[in-house]
């Protein structure tokens, strides 16, 4: 059981450049989300989904684009990235919407310079 | 929307020395309440949950959590720790009432064990 799998781990961008991060999870889950870990600021959403075809903006969903055309992938998309996107970013899976515990990937480390 | 604040950035502890770790959140709606560690380049982790029930919650490696609804807090805390318990632990909140299910994070506090 792989849980929730992010690819790739580290990536350097040029300013202007776009990418996707990958997130996939095998546990069914019909949650997922986006985080970006910054120091002192703790996780801040940045999109998240309830279910295939259903996506919503979180805090910080400046940037960044999401779809969920499956219930296993969750893809994060920078459109044109920026250096203030340097970021640790984690993707995370659960059951249901509410009250159950949220399962973390191993998270992806962007460097925009 | 809920806030969570977690009072301490860092916490420095000797092995077997007693640590709590402090988290409140902002509204009194009722919520679910969750700890998560964080050892160092790797994921979150759940540590332990509050969802209903009695409000000493135990969890993963000896910690335990107290649920205080009228003070709006969930300090989390363990009798005696180690060298591994050195990692960043995020408290974080639902609000039940939430169709939507989204987990409100503090900002983490960098716990670090001395020998």
């Amino acid at each position: 059981n792989a849980g929730v799998t992010q690819t790739p781990k580290f990536q350097v961008l040029k300013t202007g450049q776009s990418m996707t991060l990958q997130c996939a999870q095998d546990m069914n889950h019909e949650y997922m989300s986006w985080y970006r870990q910054d120091p002192g600021m703790g996780l801040r959403l940045i999109h998240y989904s309830v279910g295939a075809g259903i996506t919503d903006q979180g805090e910080v969903p400046n940037g960044y684009n999401v779809s969920r055309s499956t219930t296993e992938d969750f893809p994060l998309r920078l459109l044109s990235a920026a250096p203030s996107q340097t970021s640790v970013y984690f993707c995370a899976s659960s059951y249901s919407i509410v009250g159950n515990e949220a399962f973390f990937g191993q998270g992806t480390r962007l460097t925009v310079v | 929307a809920q806030s969570v604040t977690q009072l301490d950035s860092q916490v420095p502890v000797f092995e077997e020395a007693p640590v709590e770790l402090r988290c409140n959140y902002s509204s009194s709606v009722s919520v679910y309440l969750f700890w998560y560690v964080q050892y160092p380049n790797q994921g979150l982790q759940l540590l332990l949950k509050y969802l209903s029930g009695s409000t000493l919650v135990k969890g993963i490696n000896g910690f335990e959590a107290e649920f205080n609804k009228s003070q709006t807090s969930f300090h989390l805390r363990k009798p005696s720790v180690h060298i591994s318990d050195t990692a960043e632990y995020f408290c974080a909140v639902i609000d039940r009432g939430s169709t939507l299910g989204r987990l409100y994070f503090g900002r983490g506090t960098q716990l670090t064990v001395w020998p």
